[in-house]
């Protein structure tokens, strides 16, 4: 199965910083299928980003996604108090679809 | 209001059954693959289960193939997970997912459930 391999494991950064989270997968995942979600504590994940650097409906424009091959970004730009939570990639190339163990993005 | 309800979770002894059921509302079900995704309080998702939204393209993780069955009712806006055979490895929060758009089950995730908890334990 595709291992995704998340770093760092948790980002301590202070509101307006911006945040960079990589996902780096274990063999080739097309572009066209890779997504990252976000999750605060006691909700359900929330899709972010899909096809590596697609918002997905009503996520505002300081989410960014990039990336290709194995190597794959989420960039927030400046944080926002609501954006500390725990971010996961996701391949919807390979089958199993696989997730990664995340990063957790606390306020320092 | 565009939803997923899970349902069905509970404690049950190691082999043991339970079947996990999901209706949904506020968008065409009937279009849309399904899935389930677990995680464990504190750890990452999993995914578990997927099935087309005609119900002829199944998946399933290797882990849980031959003790899991996914399903699907379209009339009634369902979903089902029927679990046999449970170990303490499957104690998870399972969530019912909607597939974003295309045809299959394998696509990003673009709603969830709020998750029924199923714990294993004797």
């Amino acid at each position: 199965e595709t291992v995704l391999t998340q770093s760092p494991g948790t980002l301590s950064l202070s509101p307006g910083e911006r945040a960079t989270l990589s996902c780096r997968a274990s063999e080739t995942v097309s572009s066209d299928y890779l997504a990252w979600y976000q999750q605060r504590p006691g909700q359900a994940p929330r899709l972010l980003i899909y096809a590596s650097s697609t918002r997905a409906t009503g996520i505002p424009d300081r989410f960014g996604g990039s990336g290709s091959g194995t190597d794959f970004t989420l960039t927030i730009s400046r944080l926002e108090p609501e954006d500390f939570a725990v971010y996961y990639c996701h391949q919807y190339h390979n089958s199993p679809m696989t997730f990664g163990l995340g990063t957790k993005v606390e306020i320092k | 209001d565009v939803k997923l309800v899970e349902s069905g979770g509970g404690l049950v002894r190691p082999g043991g059954s339970l079947r996990l059921s999901c209706v949904a509302s506020g968008f065409r079900f009937d279009d849309y693959g399904m899935n389930w995704v677990r995680q464990v309080p504190g750890k990452g998702l999993e995914w578990v289960a997927g099935i087309k939204w005609n119900g002829e393209n199944i998946g399933y993780e290797d882990s849980v193939k031959g003790r899991f069955i996914i399903s699907r009712e379209n009339t009634k806006n369902s979903v089902f997970l029927e679990m046999n055979n449970l170990r303490a490895e499957d104690t998870a929060l399972y969530y019912c997912v909607k597939i974003r758009a295309y045809s299959g089950y394998a696509d990003a995730f673009d709603l969830w459930g709020q998750g029924t908890q199923v714990t294993v334990s004797s």
